[in-house]
């Protein structure tokens, strides 16, 4: 069975600073995708940035980039010049591919990224 | 606005009796999901649909069920037999084929009073 790990339960940065929250998974599929999604104190979940598996560059989303390590099973997530209004808990994804259908997803326990002025 | 509605936003039950939360969504996907969280946990997937009148059990179906009669909505229902209903539950769309994440909806919180 697929896992996530998160390894970090809660992470703070300086605003202005970059933070990389770590995840780790667990998969013997070749064709996948990961996600990192945001949940802010609003509960709504917010896609940051997708990593399709077959795609050997990292995704980058504005301040949002991914390290992607096949190899490894790793996908970590860099934010740079963290603002307030980054503060959130923070969920790896991953979700096999199932026809182009990325719901089904298998989530981390999440990091809870802390901002300070 | 396209987008994805769970009604209500807060849901109280008593004990030993079923409620069915509401999931509807406009953006003519085909496939839905249910997912509970709770406290210090990630998102698990209770059920999910990928058409119309089918579904499937995900990893912690017990005690819940689901009905998909039209594409639009996907409602859940938490009977007597979930041991521990209280959590808050996501719903969520996505397409089938194409290379579109899922959307979700705002949830619904449930408390068992």
């Amino acid at each position: 069975a697929q896992t996530v790990t998160q390894s970090q339960p809660e992470m703070s940065v300086q605003e202005a600073e970059t933070v990389t929250l770590s995840c780790t998974y667990d998969t013997s599929e070749s064709d996948y995708y990961l996600f990192w999604y945001k949940q802010p104190p609003s509960r709504q979940m917010i896609l940051v940035i997708r990593q399709e598996a077959y795609k050997q560059q990292n995704a980058t989303e504005n301040r949002f980039s991914v390290n992607f390590q096949k190899a490894a099973k790793s996908f970590s997530l860099k934010i740079s010049d963290s603002q307030l209004g980054d503060a959130a808990m923070y969920f790896c994804a991953y979700s096999p591919d199932y026809g182009g259908s990325q719901g089904n997803l298998i989530f981390g326990k999440g990091t809870k990224l802390s901002v300070k002025p | 606005d396209g987008g994805i509605t769970q009604s209500p936003k807060y849901l109280f039950r008593k004990e030993g009796q079923n409620v069915t939360l509401s999931c509807e969504q406009n953006l003519n996907h085909d496939a839905m999901y249910w997912y509970r969280q709770d406290p210090g946990q990630g998102l698990r997937l209770i059920y999910y649909s990928q058409i119309v009148n089918d579904f499937q059990k995900g990893d912690i179906a017990e005690g819940y069920s689901v009905s998909r009669e039209k594409k639009e909505s996907f409602p859940l229902t938490v009977t007597s037999a979930q041991k521990n209903p209280t959590a808050f539950y996501l719903c969520a769309s996505s397409p089938t084929g194409g290379n579109t994440e899922a959307f979700f909806g705002q949830g619904t919180r449930l408390t068992v009073v």
